[in-house]
């Protein structure tokens, strides 16, 4: 059975810096990309951050980009983000989605998400 | 520019049947998409990828219920039979070269 599990949300002040962790089973990790996205309270679906499977490409959304930072240990099945620099409009929840291939395609299986509250 | 546009709520009689739209820009009828099913405090779940030929793959456990389809610019997903559980909200997703876009999202209401 697939399974992503999130971990390493919490509370942080602005300027600050998290780091998440995704743990998946189920699925050979190298042969899939792994993304990241996020949901603001109240909102809709966000992407944050893709990486292929053998994390030589990375891609970024501009409301991102130079503050975070998308990696991959396939030795330990295990996805992060480093956030850094992190501002009030970085507070949402932050899911971790398999993707149905190799080099980024629609994401089919999601975890449960990570609440990141950034706030003084 | 990778556009999705999705109306924000519908609603439908418990045991009918309802039509969900997404609408790609002009520029990209040959995308396929996604369509996600977000429950009310649950993440989100993959339902269906509709490719543009409205040929399907479906997620792994989604009943026949859930179907989709294609029509130039528009993805469907047509769901029947509706039931309590599926009230919730519904997302597009489609892709392109280093680049993955969402639609605002459909809230469906069971009635």
């Amino acid at each position: 059975e697939v399974q992503v599990l999130e971990s390493g949300g919490g509370l942080v002040q602005p300027g600050g810096s998290l780091r998440l962790s995704c743990a998946a089973s189920g699925f050979t990790f190298t042969n899939y990309a792994m993304n990241w996205v996020r949901q603001a309270p109240g909102k809709g679906l966000e992407w944050v951050s893709s990486i292929n499977g053998n994390g030589g490409s990375t891609y970024y959304a501009d409301s991102v980009k130079g503050r975070f930072t998308i990696s991959r240990d396939n030795s330990k099945n295990t996805l992060f983000l480093q956030m850094n620099s992190l501002r009030g409009e970085d507070t949402a929840v932050y899911y971790c989605a398999k993707d149905g291939g190799q080099s980024g395609t629609y994401f089919d299986y999601w975890g449960q998400g990570t609440l990141v509250t950034v706030s003084s | 520019q990778l556009v999705l546009t999705q109306s924000p709520s519908a609603s439908a009689s418990l045991g009918a049947s309802v039509n969900l739209t997404c609408t790609l820009g002009s520029w990209h009828s040959s995308y396929a998409i996604a369509w996600h099913q977000q429950q009310p405090d649950q993440g989100p779940r993959y339902l269906m990828k509709v490719n543009s030929d409205g040929s399907h793959i479906k997620g792994a456990g989604i009943p026949d219920r859930f179907s989709g389809s294609s029509s130039g610019t528009e993805r469907y997903l047509t769901i029947s039979s509706l039931q309590p559980e599926d009230e919730a909200d519904y997302y597009c997703q489609t892709w392109g070269t280093g680049k993955w876009v969402f639609g605002g999202g459909t809230k469906l209401t069971v009635l």
